[in-house]
């Protein structure tokens, strides 16, 4: 099973400021990973797929990168509802489908 | 619009069964692969399994096999997970999800959710 490290666990930061969020898996996942983002009470919503691909309707501001083992989301001027939790998702080796343990992005 | 719509909430006893439903809308729901995803309180999301509505192709995570089975009605386009002797340990929020690129895929959309608690 493919074990995806997120860090950090916890990220303040104020709005309009830049985040960038890490996924390390524990061996290579070509490009098959993706981004999701859960607010509180919501369902996760997908933002990134295959590494980089913004999905419908996402906002220009989310962008992924990195293959292999090492993944990176990047917020570039955060809003103020883009403070939430982020999972990142593998799908290169399965079953099963594993995720990140997760990493809060809160308001400073 | 593609949507899929859960079941409500749940309240159930230790031992007791339990079936919860995801009705899919606004696509040919025989089309794509719907999966489980389970999240405890307070923590990460754990992939249960997937089925193909088409042909009942199932598939589950190791950790999840024998533990709960996956079934879909392609007539009325619902799948289902269901439990045959709940444990407290079960309860947890429930989210059905359409999986794009076949049975590992990326998930979306999600289901609203179904809150199941067991509890003596």
């Amino acid at each position: 099973e493919i074990v995806l490290t997120q860090s950090p666990a916890t990220l303040s930061l104020s709005p309009g400021e830049r985040a960038t969020l890490s996924c390390r898996a524990s061996q290579s996942v070509s490009s098959y990973l993706a981004w999701y983002q859960q607010k509180p009470g919501q369902a996760p919503r997908l933002l990134i797929y295959d590494a980089s691909n913004r999905a419908t309707g996402i906002p220009a501001r989310f962008s992924g990168s990195g293959s292999g083992t090492d993944f990176t989301l990047t917020i570039s001027s955060l809003e103020p509802e883009d403070f939430a939790v982020y999972y990142c998702q593998q799908r290169s080796n399965w079953p099963p489908v594993t995720f990140g343990q997760g990493t809060r992005l809160e308001i400073k | 619009e593609v949507q899929l719509v859960q079941s409500g909430a749940e309240v159930k006893k230790p031992g007791e069964s339990l079936k919860i439903s995801c009705k899919g809308s606004g696509y040919s729901f025989t089309s794509y692969w719907i999966g489980w995803v389970r999240q405890m309180p307070g923590k990460g999301l754990e992939w249960m399994g997937i089925i193909y509505p088409g042909d009942s192709d199932t598939r589950y995570s190791p950790s999840f096999q024998g533990q709960v089975t996956i079934s879909a009605d392609k007539s009325i386009s619902t799948a289902y997970l269901q439990w045959s002797s709940l444990k407290a340990s079960d309860t947890a929020m429930y989210y059905c999800v359409s999986s794009s690129y076949g049975p590992a895929g990326w998930f979306d959309p999600w289901g609203q959710g179904t809150l199941v608690t067991v509890s003596s």
